[in-house]
C-alpha cells in the first residue's frame, strides 16, 4: 500500500463546475497536509495546506481533512481551463520536515 | 520577495560523467529540500537541511550523490557516475523554521538528462 494514494485520473470536468479531488494517507501519524499544483514540465506550486480536521478555505479552494478516516480532499469550484493540471497531494509526519507526495490527479476542464 | 531558484534548469550528460546542480532558496528561509521527481510521479525525497546541518537523507540518497550547504544559503546537488536510472527533475525546496509553517516552496527544478 502506497503512503499516500491519490486517483491518477484524469477527471474531467465541465468549465464552471466543481472539481473534487480526493487523497487518502496511510500514516496516523501525519500531521500537515498540502495541495499542490503542477502545470506540465513545471515545478509543483503549493495552493492549500491543512493542520486541523475540518475545512478550510481560499478562495475558489477549499481543503478538507478528517484525521479519523485518514482522508483529505481539495475542492475547487468555478473550475476553469487553466485549473487543467495535475494536482499532488503532500504529507508530512511527526517529527519528519519530508515530504510524502501521492503520484497526482489529472483534472481537465473542458471549455 | 524572490523564489527558490535552480541552476542550470536543463543537463544533458554521458553515463559515467558528474553533474552538479545548484540551488538558491528563499531569502528568509533556513530549511532547504531536494526532491527527485520522474514522469507520472510525485516528487520524492532525497535529503534535508536546516542551516549547514544536513537533517535527514532518504535511503533513495546512494552512495553517488552527494549534498552541501556550506554557508547555510545556497546548496549543492552532486551525482557521480551518473547513470540512465538518474534521469528525473530534481527539485530543491525551501521553508521557514518558525512554528507551524512547514510549507514548503519549489524551485523550477533541473531536469537531467543521462544519455
Amino acid at each position: 500500500q502506497k503512503e499516500v494514494e491519490q486517483n491518477s485520473g484524469p477527471l474531467s470536468v465541465p468549465e464552471g463546475a466543481i472539481a473534487s479531488l480526493n487523497c487518502t494517507y496511510s500514516d496516523r501519524g501525519s500531521q500537515s497536509f498540502f495541495w499542490y499544483r503542477q502545470y506540465s514540465g513545471k515545478s509543483p506550486e503549493l495552493i492549500m495546506f491543512i493542520y486541523s480536521n475540518g475545512d478550510k478555505e481560499d478562495g475558489r479552494f477549499t481543503a478538507q481533512l478528517n484525521k479519523a478516516s485518514q482522508y483529505v480532499s481539495l475542492l475547487i469550484r468555478d473550475s476553469q481551463p487553466s485549473d487543467s493540471a495535475t494536482y499532488l497531494c503532500a504529507v508530512s509526519s511527526t517529527g519528519r520536515r519530508a515530504l510524502t507526495f501521492g503520484s497526482g490527479t489529472r483534472l481537465q476542464v473542458q471549455p | 520577495d524572490t523564489g527558490v531558484s535552480q541552476n542550470p534548469r536543463h543537463k544533458i550528460t554521458k553515463r559515467g560523467q558528474n553533474v552538479t546542480f545548484r540551488c538558491d532558496p528563499i531569502s528568509e528561509h533556513n530549511r532547504l529540500y531536494w526532491y527527485r521527481q520522474t514522469l507520472g510521479q510525485g516528487p520524492e525525497f532525497l535529503t534535508y537541511f536546516q542551516n549547514e546541518a544536513q537533517l535527514e537523507k532518504s535511503r533513495l540518497l546512494s552512495d553517488r550523490f552527494s549534498a552541501e550547504r556550506p554557508k547555510g544559503s545556497f546548496s549543492t546537488l552532486e551525482i557521480q557516475r551518473t547513470e540512465q536510472g538518474d534521469s528525473a527533475m530534481y527539485l530543491c525546496a525551501s521553508s521557514h523554521s518558525g512554528t507551524q509553517l512547514y510549507e514548503q516552496y519549489f524551485g523550477p527544478g533541473t531536469r537531467l538528462t543521462v544519455t
